[in-house]
Formats: C-alpha cells, structure tokens, sequence
C-alpha cells in the first residue's frame, strides 16, 4: 500500500459526459501528478500540482483539467468523453518535486467509455 | 528531448532464470531513473531507483546500475520466480518533476 488513494476504482460511462476522478496524495507530500495509461499511447504524464498550483503540463487536453484543494487532495475532471478516453488513470504524489524524488502511485481508476 | 527505450516483450523464463530487461534512455542533462512494476490489476510500485552515474539500485534481489557512457538502466535479477511475473517500467525524471516511461515489458515466469 503506497499510501495514496484514488477512487473510485472504476468508472463506466457513456461518450459526451463528464466524470470526476478523485485522488489523496501520501500524508505530508505536496505534490500531486496525473497519468494515463492505455494501450496504445502507455504511460502519459498529464499534469502537477504542488500545494494547490499548477507546477507543470503534459499531454492533458482541453476537455480535461485537474485542481488541487487546501487539503491537498486532487481530483480530475474530465468531460465531453470519447471513447479514446477510456484508459486507466493514476495518481502519483511526492513530498516536492525534485528530480531526486520519487512518486508513489495509488490504484488507479480504470475508466470505460461506451 | 527526453525520452525512454526498453526491450520489447513479453519476456517469458522459467523459474530460476535469469532476467536481464534493457533499458536506455536519452536526456538533457543527469536525470534521476527508476523501475517500476505493475503487478496484474494494480497500480504501480517503486521498484528501485539511481539518481546519478554509476549508482547501483537494488531491491528484492533486483538491480539495475546507473550507465552514463551508454545512458543504460538495465534491470537484472538472477533467479526469477513466478511471483515476479509482472510489466516492468523504466522511467526517468529530469528537472520538473515528471516521469518519462518506457513502453513496459512483460515478463512471465513458468514454474
């Protein structure tokens, strides 16, 4: 058990609607990354941020963004689905973000999109 | 830019093997790199880390060493088991804070 949670563990929904995905980083780390990994495009980073801002970018799309909250959980919010968006999604935290530093994943939330 | 390469899978040993999964990366400066494993329908374990050259990670009977004049991170273990049938990522992180994964690799064991 990596300390960080992500729920729910799964996700199954229809293409056009808009889901929230939920994540609580290790107790005392500040940093919260998004990944997605599917088939065809493994592991992808989306996005970080770092005690409640927006520290760095990936491959996120316009129809996905991510907030960080005082207590330091972050969701993802991803809307007007597709089915391309049907991959599992993981969240990754640290206590900062040097590049020394490592990241603990939680779960996942495997999403389905119909 | 940066970027990680692994071997193609799957890798399939038998138990007592031994594994050798390569991995080269190219990167801007001394980037920190990892392996991790995915064991089947969890989420991604730590699996040992180098963060500059010549640093040697190791865990679980696992190693892989840091190769800064062939930008290698091989990952080796020398008797498999079955449990350690799993996907494996080698991954870097560079100033930033994001990890760059390598495509995974496979591996299954046979008792």
């Amino acid at each position: 058990d990596s300390g960080v949670t992500q729920t729910p563990k799964h996700l199954i929904t229809a293409t056009g609607q808009r889901v929230t995905l939920r994540c609580s980083p290790r107790s005392g780390d500040l940093s919260v990354y998004w990944y997605q990994q599917s088939l065809d495009q493994g592991l992808q980073f989306l996005i970080q941020y770092y005690n409640g801002e927006e520290r760095a970018k990936g491959n996120i799309l316009e129809r996905f963004s991510a907030q960080q909250f005082p207590d330091l959980h972050s969701e993802l919010n991803l809307s007007s689905l597709e089915l391309g968006d049907s991959a599992l999604y993981f969240c990754a935290s640290s206590v900062a973000s040097g590049y020394q530093e490592t990241q603990y994943f939680g779960p996942g939330t495997r999403l389905l999109v119909l | 830019g940066n970027s990680v390469t692994q071997m193609e899978g799957p890798v399939t040993l038998s138990e007592e093997a031994f594994l050798t999964i390569n991995c080269t990366y190219t990167a801007t400066g001394y980037p920190s790199l990892f392996w991790y494993v995915q064991y089947p329908g969890e989420g991604l374990q730590l699996l040992l880390k180098a963060t500059k050259a010549d640093d040697k990670g190791s865990n679980k009977g696992f190693e892989a060493t840091y190769r800064k004049e062939t930008t290698s991170f091989h990952l080796e273990k020398g008797s498999v088991q079955v449990s350690d049938s799993a996907v494996y990522f080698c991954a870097l992180k560079n100033q930033g804070g994001k990890l760059i994964f390598g495509q995974g690799t496979e591996l299954s064991v046979k008792p």
